[in-house]
């Protein structure tokens, strides 16, 4: 079965540091996404990011960037120069398919990251 | 404009009451999801349709029935509320059912069973 870890359950960082988050996922797949969503402390989850298989050029867009790196099955998540409103609780997930052309999303468990002023 | 939107927002309800969620999205998707998070904070698929036809039926009791009138709208029906059902419930669409697109999500309904 298709797999995603998030093995930091919570990181507490101060603004202005830069913080990494790990995801390391498991799938038979040869062509997957991968995705990750943002759930601030108001509750709602955030779209941030799909990457496919086959591109590991690294993505930045402002203070995030990610990092995909197939030969270590990883999909990390970097903010630079954190800030308090980054703080959220963080999720990697991976498309699997459920039948023959159905897919849902698996997540992972989360990271709880806290920025501290 | 809320792109996917669920009403209520807060659920307090009593053991054994049936009650329902909506949700509605206005994004032209053809695919809509519930996912439930539970107190630790765990997502996990319930039900998904698509173009009103369900497509994925996860391992949830039979309480729980999902109906779509129509591809901008999934309802949620729980009959008979246990404790165990409290979490967060979210909904969600996607353009369509592919490994390839992205679900956008609603704000989630809190449930509280007491």
């Amino acid at each position: 079965a298709q797999k995603v870890t998030q093995a930091q359950t919570e990181i507490s960082v101060v603004e202005k540091e830069d913080v990494t988050l790990d995801c390391v996922y498991e799938t038979r797949d040869t062509t997957y996404y991968l995705f990750w969503y943002k759930q601030p402390p108001s509750g709602e989850l955030v779209f941030l990011i799909r990457r496919n298989s086959f591109d590991e050029q690294n993505e930045i867009s402002g203070r995030y960037s990610w990092n995909f790196q197939k030969s270590t099955s990883s999909f990390n998540f970097t903010i630079t120069a954190s800030q308090v409103v980054d703080s959220a609780v963080y999720f990697c997930a991976l498309s699997e398919a459920y039948t023959s052309g159905t897919y849902k999303y698996i997540f992972g468990t989360g990271t709880r990251l806290k920025v501290l002023a | 404009d809320t792109a996917v939107s669920q009403t209520p927002k807060y659920l307090v309800t009593q053991m054994g009451n049936d009650k329902s969620i909506k949700c509605e999205q206005n994004l032209g998707h053809d695919t809509m999801y519930w996912y439930k998070q539970d107190s630790k904070k765990f997502l996990k698929i319930m039900f998904s349709y698509n173009n009103k036809e369900l497509i994925i039926n996860e391992t949830v009791p039979n309480r729980f029935s999902p109906k779509s009138p129509d591809k901008a709208h999934l309802n949620l029906h729980i009959n008979s509320l246990e404790l165990g059902d409290s979490a967060v419930y979210f909904c969600a669409s996607s353009r369509r059912t592919g490994k390839n697109t992205e679900a956008f999500f609603g704000q989630g309904t809190r449930l509280t069973v007491v």
